[in-house]
């Protein structure tokens, strides 16, 4: 079952630029995550955002939750080309008897110099 | 360091002929899973463990076997490869399947049957 739902697809922007993507997901959850994977390599934690938490920040990373709308969007300011990646919400939910992340298909960011 | 350790990174083999690819986690984790990438799906998990001996089916599970006979060690087993098997592979560990912590990946394994 795939929860989560990225949006948009594909993102290219100049460096410098704000890049944001939103994530939608359909049931309740417990806490909603970030990663980003580099081209054909393994995913990396970004952040978390608990269920009781409407927003967190890491650096240059902002994510907020709306858990009314179930939605979250990811912000990364100031962007460099080293952030061309695909990034991944996760939705971390008990079902079925045991706990799972259930990852979204992913917004590919490209970053221009 | 802690990480996750896939074995092989790349794979080319033959429709029918069983391969293994292993995991292993240095980091006491009770929880692992494996996850197939394809192109527009996302990640989806086959199998998880939350513990030594206890392993359960994903959302994905066909034509695949895992074992979990200790704690660091989580293979995957393809007992008789197809190429709708071909895909890339995630191992990841965590401490409890991802609720308020994180999941650790290791870097993939390319798998394509021919």
């Amino acid at each position: 079952s795939q929860q989560g739902e990225e949006d948009p697809q594909a993102l290219s922007i100049q460096e410098g630029e704000n890049a944001t993507m939103n994530c939608s997901y359909k049931t309740s959850i417990n806490n909603l995550q970030w990663y980003r994977q580099n081209s054909g390599r393994g995913l990396v934690h970004l952040i978390l955002i608990r269920s009781n938490e409407r927003e967190k920040h890491s650096g240059r990373l902002r994510v907020t939750l709306d858990t009314s709308k179930k939605s979250s969007s990811l912000l990364i300011t100031a962007s460099r080309a080293a952030d061309t990646a695909s990034y991944f919400c996760a939705t971390a939910e008990f079902s079925g008897g045991y706990n799972k992340l259930i990852f979204g298909a992913g917004t590919r960011l490209a970053v221009h110099p | 360091e802690a990480q996750v350790t896939q074995n092989p990174r790349y794979l080319i083999t033959v429709t029918g002929k069983k391969l293994t690819v292993t995991c292993s986690q240095n980091m006491n984790h009770e929880y692992m899973s494996w996850y197939r990438q394809d192109p527009g799906l996302g990640l989806r998990q086959i199998y998880y463990s939350m513990n030594v001996e206890v392993t359960d089916k994903g959302d994905v599970p066909e034509g695949y076997k895992v074992s979990r006979k200790e704690k660091r060690n989580f293979p995957l087993i393809l007992e008789s490869p197809s190429p709708n098997q071909t895909s890339l592979y995630f191992c990841a560990s965590s401490l409890n399947g991802g609720v308020n912590t994180e999941a650790f990946f290791g870097q993939g394994t390319r798998l394509t049957v021919v």
